[in-house]
């Protein structure tokens, strides 16, 4: 069975400095691999997405993540962390052209 | 620009009372869904409807049930509210996962006294 583990409920990093937000997963196919942000009160917005293309996937705001097979990761990293990227993130694995497995989401805190 | 419209946005109910959750996409998505998030717990599927017409249970089903009315709309009805339903409640589309990404409404907040 596919799961996806999102290493720390929250993460707290200082305005200016790396983000990296951990994902793994397990699946018995080569996955499609999303991270999906949600800010305070609102829906949630994809952020970027692996379909088996390049291995480095760039999405929206300067985040960036990296598919590992041999790690089976998917770790978000955004180089500068800016105070509007405070927020919750998910990462999910596709389960089916219908479905999506979801982690449990790291908040992500910016102090100033 | 609408994308996935949810009502009602807020909505107070005292157990065993009954309501409907209604969704409506305009992005000529084949498939949609019904979450509901908690605190601590991420994101949880209800019901989703695969394509027009069909509907299949997700991982917490039972208390829920769904209609696919139409393309567009897919609602989500509580037939007799109890407490452990207090969530918030997402409604989602896409044209299918592998070309796609999950469009989500802003969420229902759902209180059962």
């Amino acid at each position: 069975a596919q799961s996806v583990t999102q290493l720390g409920s929250h993460v707290s990093v200082s305005e200016g400095a790396l983000v990296l937000l951990r994902c793994n997963y397990s699946s018995s196919v080569p996955p499609y691999l999303f991270w999906y942000v949600q800010y305070p009160n609102q829906g949630l917005q994809l952020l970027l997405k692996y379909t088996s293309a390049a291995t480095l996937v760039k999405g929206i705001n300067g985040f960036e993540a990296e598919f590992k097979k041999s790690e089976t990761s998917f770790h978000l990293t955004k180089p500068s962390a800016h105070m509007s990227d405070a927020a919750e993130y998910f990462c999910a694995v596709s389960h089916s052209n219908y479905q999506l497995i979801w982690g449990a989401g790291t908040k992500l805190i910016i102090k100033p | 620009n609408a994308g996935v419209t949810q009502t009602p946005k807020f909505q107070v109910l005292k157990t065993g009372q009954s309501m409907t959750l209604q969704c409506a996409q305009d992005m000529n998505h084949n498939s949609m869904y019904w979450y509901r998030q908690d605190p601590g717990m991420g994101l949880r599927l209800i019901y989703y409807s695969a394509s027009e017409g069909t509907t299949d249970k997700g991982e917490v089903p039972n208390g829920y049930n769904v209609s696919r009315l139409n393309k567009r709309e897919f609602s989500l009805r509580l037939e007799s509210a109890a407490p452990s339903q207090t969530s918030v409640y997402f409604c989602a589309s896409t044209p299918g996962l592998k070309t796609g990404e999950l469009f989500f409404g802003e969420g229902s907040r759902l209180t059962v006294l």
